[in-house]
């Protein structure tokens, strides 16, 4: 089935720097992919959307020069967290979806656990 | 996308079925109904999605009500690895973001 690999799993880093997340498809072109965050106990929200080659659409109230996303090609995605502070602590998570329709078209990394301190 | 309503926690001893209901009153006809769930701290997983037929794989069955204004997700014997957050999605298949609600923690118990 499809696989999508996110890096690092965890990272913590010092409040002011900069942290950049992947998410690539392994074994399948990824013309979209979905960039997630979950606080404690909460559902993921919806951070933006990144479609290949072009920019991307981000949610009401997520703040996209912090938060910079690159869909340079069909099977990577990055996620910057720039100048993060410790509100920026979260659960990141990217979703890709193949091209076309059909079963299991979103499929999720396993998360990547920020933490700034 | 149509809104969900699931109930926020159930209970299940191991080795007995486990059905989860969700309720999509306002789902359109395009609109696929998906089920997702969450083990702690990890990415949501795909369990199984349908339109209108009921669907079954090797992890669960999904039984839509004819008028498709609700459904049920069935885990047929639950292991306590099946503790986790289910997802109950309504989304129709033209490539938008898949929007999740609060979903339902099962609890699966010895």
């Amino acid at each position: 089935g499809a696989v999508v690999s996110q890096h690092p799993s965890w990272v913590i880093c010092k409040s002011g720097t900069s942290v950049k997340i992947e998410c690539r498809s392994l074994d399948f072109q990824a013309t979209t992919m979905f960039w997630y965050r979950q606080f404690p106990k909460q559902s993921l929200m919806l951070m933006a959307t990144s479609n290949e080659g072009s920019k991307a659409t981000y949610e009401q109230g997520v703040e996209k020069d912090k938060f910079l996303i690159n869909h340079a090609s069909l099977t990577l995605s990055t996620l910057t967290v720039t100048s993060a502070h410790p509100e920026d602590s979260s659960f990141y998570i990217c979703s890709a979806r193949e091209g076309g329709q059909g079963l299991r078209s979103y499929t999720f990394g396993s998360g990547t656990r920020l933490t700034v301190v | 996308d149509a809104k969900t309503t699931q109930p926020p926690s159930m209970d299940c001893a191991e080795g007995r079925a486990a059905n989860l209901p969700c309720n999509h009153s306002t789902i359109s006809g395009n609109e696929y109904v998906y089920w997702y769930r969450q083990i702690h701290s990890q990415g949501p997983q795909y369990i199984i999605h349908g339109l209108k037929n009921n669907e079954t794989n090797e992890m669960a069955s999904l039984i839509i009500t004819e008028d498709r204004k609700s459904s049920t997700l069935i885990l047929p014997h639950a292991t306590l690895r099946d503790t986790a957050v289910y997802y109950c999605i309504a989304a129709n298949q033209a490539g938008t973001a898949l929007i999740f609600g609060k979903g339902t923690t099962l609890s699966v118990s010895s």
